[in-house]
């Protein structure tokens, strides 16, 4: 296993375009969490997974966020008509039950 | 609402030179606290869970340690590699709730 896998690294996009995220947890994980971090913050808790249920959302995500996790497998994180304030990096970690997490190595979202 | 507080923001030793690092916390049923290394442009690394109160935990020249209200990382005769941020989270049933981190510079 090679551990979390996000793709892509790097996003460029405009104000007001949808990006789409992928997530590809560790296989034997049963959860998949999503976290925002921005420049000298800790991670900030958007949206987490158990198997294919979503069972929490951040009430600061706004309705132009989105995630999904089909099949209890990879997860997908959308943002429609993004804004300046989107611009940050966004965290995949998935985990067994309530064990520490695995991160991957994020995607740097920036929108100009 | 669970609530970490870190500190200090940063730290800066000589080589050799202990100290430890806090994490303050609130949360409402603690299941477990983790402590996280994250490098520049990385995600965080996992270092230890800690559970329950007077549980402590080493690893090389990390030791983590827990009470009822905080829990301190301890970094004795750290290396320039020790050089990151470590990031303190809490968790109730479901989520972690971050702390800010602090950034730790070991210079030679």
């Amino acid at each position: 296993d090679t551990g979390v896998s996000q793709n892509p690294r790097h996003k460029i996009t405009k104000r007001g375009q949808n990006v789409t995220f992928r997530c590809d947890p560790i296989s034997e994980h049963n959860r998949l969490y999503w976290y925002r971090q921005t420049l000298g913050q800790g991670p900030e808790f958007l949206t987490y997974f158990q198997n294919e249920a979503q069972l929490e959302k951040s009430r600061l995500l706004s309705d132009r966020f989105s995630a999904e996790r089909p099949k209890g497998s990879f997860s997908t994180l959308e943002i429609q008509r993004t804004e300046q304030g989107d611009s940050a990096m966004y965290l995949c970690a998935s985990s067994l039950g309530q064990e520490g997490y695995t991160f991957g190595s994020g995607t740097r979202l920036t929108v100009v | 609402e669970d609530q970490v507080t870190q500190s200090p923001e940063a730290l800066r030793l000589q080589e050799g030179e202990s100290s430890s690092l806090n994490c303050s916390y609130t949360v409402s049923g603690l299941r477990g606290l983790f402590w996280y290394r994250q490098d520049p442009g990385k995600g965080p690394e996992f270092l230890f869970t800690l559970y329950s109160a007077g549980e402590e935990k080493e690893k090389e020249r990390l030791k983590a340690t827990l009470t009822k209200k905080e829990s301190f990382l301890h970094i004795t005769a750290p290396k320039p590699e020790d050089s990151a941020t470590y990031l303190c989270a809490v968790t109730n049933a479901g989520k972690s709730t971050f702390g800010d981190g602090t950034t730790l510079t070991v210079k030679p």
